[in-house]
């Protein structure tokens, strides 16, 4: 059973830049799947970030693409997400996910972290 | 890219029928057969319900059905329980520019 694990700083100053790490566990980040960041802010609804594969190969929304970074650490079996020029507008529970690829890579996800908050503030 | 349009709630009886829309465009949910649906109850992470417009992966109950047509896919939940009020969010592919957008979310009230 794949889990999901966010962690890093609830606290971001304005614009400063956010990292986060999720740790993957009951499975290799070397598996073929795709590595997911969702974001929801606060009584809002959710918003594809980006995603990685092990290979290093990176897919990212087009409206946050100048300022997202993610990558993948095999030693350690964790993906992280960068994001810079914080401001209010990204203070938001940050959610990691799993797009599996069986024979051909899906379309949904499967697997999700329990989320993690971060707020935007000085 | 816009989210995909979806009610702000919908409300039924324990045992009743309740529809969810998700209205998109020809560029994603009108494009392609991959609409997914996720539950969401408060203050946890999304589940997922519904795959490749009609798929239910394993142990979702078989309450829960979709569709689609046009720019527009549906979630029913049939046999309405109390464990079902939740929020409920569409995702759609949508080509391999924007990738993903989501629906703006469903509340579902069981009265």
């Amino acid at each position: 059973q794949v889990q999901l694990q966010e962690s890093g700083p609830g606290l971001v100053k304005p614009s400063g830049t956010l990292s986060l790490t999720c740790a993957v566990t009951g499975g290799s980040i070397s598996s073929s799947n795709w590595w997911t960041w969702v974001r929801q802010p606060p009584g809002k609804g959710l918003e594809w970030i980006g995603e990685i594969y092990h290979s290093g190969s990176t897919n990212y929304n087009p409206s946050l693409k100048s300022r997202v970074t993610i990558s993948v650490d095999k030693s350690k079996n964790q993906f992280s997400l960068k994001l810079n020029s914080m401001t209010a507008a990204d203070t938001a529970v940050y959610y990691c996910a799993r797009r599996r690829v069986v024979v051909v890579a899906a379309n949904f996800f499967d697997y999700w972290g329990q989320g993690t908050l971060v707020t935007v503030s000085s | 890219q816009s989210a995909l349009t979806q009610p702000r709630s919908v409300s039924g009886s324990p045992g009743q029928s309740v529809t969810i829309s998700c209205t998109g465009t020809s560029s994603d949910v009108g494009d392609y057969n991959y609409v997914s649906w996720y539950q969401q109850h408060p203050g946890k992470a999304p589940k997922l319900m519904i795959y490749d417009v009609s798929q239910r992966p394993p142990g979702v109950p078989d309450r829960f059905s979709a569709s689609k047509s046009g720019n527009t896919a549906s979630l029913t939940i049939s046999g309405l329980q109390a464990e079902d009020e939740a929020d409920y969010y569409c995702c759609s592919y949508a080509g391999s520019y924007t990738f993903y957008v989501f629906g703006t979310g469903t509340k579902v009230t069981v009265l």
